[in-house]
């Protein structure tokens, strides 16, 4: 069985420039929560998706968008990157709700690079 | 604001030693979540906890949901190298909203 799955795996950006990611989650997994990781944060919550509806967003600025599509796959979108945008952005399929203790099932991840 | 405040941060014990990790919080959980993420790869689901006292045990490591839903311990016996990573807790609401709020993670080193 496939995992999620996390294209680039790895990006280089100039302030300024825009980028996006791809997840596609596990077989018959209608959820998509993206991540963003890094060391002083930890992992906080962006933005899920469930049947291309966005239901749930984090607080982050405007610059950060997402979208779903009908196969469930995901991408998101990070506007006039700035330094601070410098993270691992991971993606996480579920099958269910997670305060009913579905739990997630993660991508390796994207990590991107403002310089 | 959810927090949750993951304890120790940072462990260096050796092989064979036993160690706890906490994760509280003043808040209230449905579930609560441990992982554990290796260096350039995504965390990786240990096991999921949902009814307050709950306990469960997968090998050698021991996972404790407590009573009131605000706190939860991992507990690792006989520690192996290869239990060496960083450790997440993460809780959810109730709602059926798919967030999930993260401690900032206990990192530990088993040597040899």
């Amino acid at each position: 069985k496939a995992g999620v799955t996390q294209t680039p795996r790895y990006l280089i950006k100039t302030r300024g420039q825009q980028v996006t990611l791809s997840c596609s989650p596990i077989s018959g997994h209608r959820s998509v929560s993206w991540y963003q990781q890094t060391p002083g944060q930890g992992l906080q919550f962006l933005f899920e998706y469930f049947s291309e509806t966005q239901r749930n967003k984090g607080n982050f600025p405007g610059r950060f968008s997402g979208r779903q599509f009908s196969n469930s796959r995901s991408e998101m979108n990070v506007s006039t990157l700035e330094l601070g945008d410098s993270a691992l952005y991971l993606c996480a399929s579920s099958l269910g709700a997670q305060g009913a203790g579905y739990g997630y099932t993660f991508g390796s991840g994207t990590r991107l690079t403002v310089v | 604001t959810q927090l949750l405040e993951q304890s120790p941060q940072f462990l260096s014990i050796q092989e064979g030693e036993n160690l706890t990790v906490y994760c509280n919080s003043s808040s209230v959980f449905s579930s609560l979540q441990w992982y554990r993420q290796e260096p350039g790869e995504g965390p990786v689901l240990l096991v999921t906890v949902v009814t307050g006292g709950e306990v469960k045990k997968l090998k050698r490591l021991t996972f404790q949901f407590g009573d009131a839903r605000k706190d939860s311990s991992l507990h690792i016996t006989a520690a192996q190298p290869g239990d060496t990573g960083l450790y997440l807790c993460a809780g959810a609401s109730s709602g059926g909203y798919n967030k999930l709020i993260f401690g900032a993670g206990t990192r530990l080193a088993v040597h040899p």
